[in-house]
């Protein structure tokens, strides 16, 4: 069935430098995009979202690019600290959908 | 409250009891969904209320499973007879009108079914 997956479930990075974290997915029929981050023990936190008529937005340290053509979206963390660890997982909306559609997420870890 | 809540935030249930989970949306928010999320994996949608109306039921996995939201307001959902496979953490969420808006999550009931 349709989607959303990531590419690596883990992402190592050094403090201080930018973590890009990459999703697919495959409902042509989505439109709206959205990254949440889990720290453990707690619920989805809101990162950024976008809809599929931009293709770049950005916020405080994160950006999201969109690419409808290859169906891929990335989250870019400027500046990771070690706050930033945590999985973040993308999620589709739209398509008739009324819930949101997960990916299984990447652990981001930051070595100091 | 400033957040979703939710209530218990641990359960444990022995096979075959029946459990009944809480969730206080975000005052004034329209919309509210409830997710579950297995170890390891990323949440799936179970339902979705607009106002006391479910309007989608289509991730319920099973009629054990059953959910109610009867004032607007709060939701409980409530399992029936629970089985193992149902050990998972349930994640609600509210919007403020559609559900193609953000969602905002609570911190989530884990149950443990033994």
């Amino acid at each position: 069935g349709e989607s959303v997956g990531l590419h690596l479930p883990t992402l190592s990075v050094q403090e201080g430098d930018n973590s890009i974290i990459n999703c697919a997915y495959s409902n042509s029929a989505s439109d709206y995009f959205i990254w949440y981050k889990q720290e453990s023990g707690k619920g989805p936190q809101f990162i950024i979202d976008i809809r599929s008529n931009m293709d770049k937005r950005q916020g405080q340290r994160v950006t999201v690019l969109l690419n409808k053509t290859v169906k891929h979206l990335s989250l870019q963390i400027a500046a990771t600290q070690p706050g930033d660890s945590a999985v973040y997982f993308c999620a589709e909306s739209g398509g008739g959908a009324d819930g949101l559609t997960f990916g299984k997420g990447t652990h981001l870890i930051i070595q100091p | 409250g400033a957040g979703v809540s939710q209530s218990p935030r641990y359960k444990v249930a022995k096979r075959g009891q029946d459990v009944a989970l809480r969730c206080d949306p975000i005052s004034g928010h329209v919309s509210l969904f409830w997710y579950q999320q297995a170890l390891g994996q990323g949440p799936e949608f179970l339902t979705y209320f607009q106002n006391e109306a479910q309007l989608d039921k289509s991730g319920l996995p099973s009629d054990r499973f059953f959910a109610e939201r009867p004032e607007g307001s709060v939701s409980t959902l409530k399992i029936q007879r629970t089985q193992q496979e149902d050990s998972a953490v349930y994640l609600c969420a509210s919007s403020f009108l559609g559900a193609q808006e953000t969602q905002y999550f609570g911190p989530g009931t884990r149950l443990l079914v033994l």
